[in-house]
């Protein structure tokens, strides 16, 4: 079976820190795509960054980036540069050949000033 | 980017009445869409695929004759719940997939709290 699981119920962080959150999943498949989606209190699902396994290199969305750890099946979240606004619920995503997508539980993201 | 409305955004209804949730693809052609049920403080669950034209998906455990899904044209799919019950309540989101070089991204709407009396 395929899973996504997100080990940090909660994080918390000063304005202008930086957050790392953390992803793993498993399959067996070669070829997917991993998502991370940011849930505000509007709970309107908003794409954050996404990465193709089959590329090295770690995708960037100005602040946000990822390390994406094929080998270990990892693929954490990078906030840098944190705002007010980047406070929400964060859910890692996967999908296999263009299939259904398969959320983690999330990680709830606290920003203070 | 591509925008997903949905319809209505509330809804409260009394134990044993049907409901109906449109989701629209406003600017691109869906070929697929996803609906989910999201509770409180938890992650989304997948409920059923749509592809336009043809019979939903439904995963393992969800009521194929409870929840009833139509995607009737490449911008609309309705969900309806029937007969709804308490346990029903739950803020349902639902998502849509185009063709053509992002069609492995997901649009989602913003969702619709449904609140059963």
């Amino acid at each position: 079976a395929q899973t996504v699981t997100q080990s940090q119920p909660e994080m918390s962080v000063q304005e202008a820190e930086t957050v790392t959150l953390s992803c793993t999943y498993d399959t067996s498949e070669s070829n997917y795509y991993l998502f991370w989606y940011k849930q505000p209190p509007s709970r309107q699902m908003i794409l954050v960054i996404r990465q193709e396994a089959y590329k090295q290199q770690n995708a960037t969305e100005n602040r946000f980036s990822v390390n994406f750890q094929k080998a270990a099946k990892s693929f954490s979240l990078k906030i840098s540069d944190s705002q007010l606004g980047d406070t929400a619920m964060y859910f890692c995503a996967f999908m296999v050949n263009t299939d259904k997508l398969i959320f983690g539980t999330g990680t709830r993201l606290q920003v203070f000033p | 980017g591509a925008v997903v409305s949905q319809h209505p955004s509330w809804v409260i209804c009394k134990s044993g009445t049907s409901v109906k949730i449109e989701c629209r693809s406003l600017d691109f052609q869906a070929t697929t869409m996803f609906w989910y049920r999201q509770f409180p403080k938890q992650s989304l669950m997948l409920m059923a695929t749509s592809n336009e034209g043809s019979k939903a998906t439904y995963e393992q455990g969800v009521e194929k004759d409870k929840f009833l899904i139509n995607h009737a044209s490449l911008t609309l799919s309705t969900l309806t719940v029937t007969s709804a019950h308490p346990e029903d309540s739950s803020f349902y989101i639902c998502s849509a997939r185009g063709g053509g070089v992002d069609y492995n991204e997901q649009f989602f709407g913003p969702g619709t709290r449904l609140t059963v009396l």
